[in-house]
């Protein structure tokens, strides 16, 4: 079964400087995509950034992007200019490519924006 | 453009007491639904999916059921509620098989007492 690992439980970061929150996961499938979701305290997922596994260039969504390592199975995002609002839980998550596979999330990271 | 409904938005039950959770999906057809728990300090929990009107997966044999009566209706039960059930409920629905990603409904805080 795939495994998502998020080993920061919390990170913080100051008001315009750059943080990276990290995700690795576990596989045996070639084909797959990645997302970043945020949950804000008014606990609504939003989904930040996909990546799907066959491309190798990173995907970028404005202040965010991802580091997408396939053979090592990280998947790090970066978020630049941190903002109050990034302030927010983020969820890191698998899917296996077809319709009717499942979402499988890690277990999040608080992250904190300092003013 | 396609909507989600989840409710209620928070629930107070005893200890006991059976369980309904509703979510609706609108403006999609044969929508992949799923319903999450997240407990405090914890991650997302897949607990059920359904990829058709009377299909569910069940992730994590428990206290609670899953039905999908109709297409776009997707409903979490429980006969009697434990302690341990209190969390935030999320559903989600997905579309299929042109999209990847999930996206969620409002979510319901249950609290059980």
């Amino acid at each position: 079964a795939q495994t998502v690992t998020q080993s920061q439980p919390e990170m913080s970061v100051q008001e315009a400087e750059t943080v990276t929150l990290s995700c690795t996961y576990d596989t045996s499938e070639s084909d797959y995509y990645l997302f970043w979701y945020k949950q804000p305290p008014s606990r609504q997922m939003i989904l930040v950034i996909r990546q799907e596994a066959y491309k190798q260039q990173n995907a970028t969504e404005n202040r965010f992007s991802v580091n997408f390592q396939k053979a090592a199975k990280s998947f790090s995002l970066k978020i630049s200019d941190s903002q109050l609002g990034d302030a927010a839980m983020y969820f890191c998550a698998y899917r296996n490519q077809g319709g009717s596979e499942k979402l499988v999330f890690g277990k999040g990271t608080k992250l904190t924006v300092n003013p | 453009s396609q909507t989600i409904h989840q409710w209620p938005a928070t629930l107070v039950q005893p200890v006991g007491s059976p369980l309904s959770l509703e979510c609706t999906v609108e403006g999609t057809s044969n929508p992949n639904l799923y319903w999450y728990r997240q407990a405090a300090g914890r991650g997302l929990q897949l607990l059920f999916y359904s990829v058709g009107i009377g299909q569910i997966s069940s992730e994590v044999p428990q206290n609670l059921s899953a039905s999908r009566p109709q297409d776009r209706q997707f409903i979490l039960s429980s006969k009697k509620l434990l302690l341990s059930d209190s969390g935030f409920y999320l559903c989600a629905w997905s579309p299929d098989p042109l999209y990847t990603e999930a996206f969620f409904g409002q979510g319901t805080r249950l609290t059980v007492v």
